[in-house]
């Protein structure tokens, strides 16, 4: 069975141009979560989704950050424009449970974003 | 305030030394208390994890214990090899978001 797959692996772009990163999370699993690692070793969390719907957006740090789950499969995190303080690393994790929040989360390799 | 608070920060070890990370969480509501491990370069990945109705669990070299009244959980790690240096989180929930503790960067020298 196939793990969660993020693309790109590392993407370099100037300041004010636009990104898009996609989560293709484990095959049945409703609940995705997208984190950002900025700086150092602390792991942030963007947003939850359970299926096609945002449950918990609160760590979106502004509206240049825009997520969708549509059909409820894959997500895609985009960001425009691109700021310098947006470099840093995106994960992104699934998880089955039905109870969200209470089960092991599964998690890509990352997304490495360079703003230049 | 932090909803989950981990300490410390960075634990040096002498291998086969064994080493406790601790995480203070403020959801009276929570129920699961994962621990998570990331090698340099690799993604996070589950190492053990404990539900409220239980206050310990064993994994071989790996123990998480919890104390509900205080709101903690404890990642022990007995007989520390050199494979055992990474960043360890603990996670815990705040609301309906999952959150990673600051991480603790676990050196462990031979």
């Amino acid at each position: 069975e196939a793990g969660v797959t993020q693309f790109p692996s590392h993407s370099v772009i100037e300041k004010g141009q636009t990104v898009t990163l996609r989560c293709d999370p484990i095959s049945g699993h409703d609940n995705l979560y997208w984190y950002r690692r900025v700086m150092g070793k602390e792991i942030k969390f963007l947003l939850h989704f359970v299926k096609e719907s945002k449950q918990d957006e609160s760590g979106m740090p502004n509206n240049r950050f825009l997520a969708e789950r549509t059909g409820g499969t894959y997500s895609t995190l985009k960001v425009q424009p691109a700021e310098l303080e947006d470099s840093g690393v995106y994960f992104c994790a699934s998880s089955d449970s039905s109870a969200p929040n209470t089960g092991e989360l599964f998690f890509g390799e990352g997304s490495r974003l360079t703003v230049l | 305030g932090e909803n989950v608070e981990q300490h410390p920060s960075t634990l040096s070890v002498q291998e086969g030394d064994s080493a406790v990370i601790k995480c203070t969480y403020s959801d009276s509501a929570s129920n699961y208390f994962p621990w998570y491990k990331q090698e340099l370069g690799k993604r996070p990945q589950l190492i053990i994890d404990i539900r409220s109705n239980v206050g310990e669990k064993k994994d071989q070299r790996i123990a998480v214990t919890l104390n509900k009244t205080a709101k903690h959980f404890s990642l022990h790690i007995t007989e520390t090899q050199p494979e055992d240096s990474a960043v360890y989180f603990c996670l815990n929930q705040a609301g309906t978001a999952l959150i990673f503790g600051k991480g603790t960067t676990l050196s462990v020298s031979s």
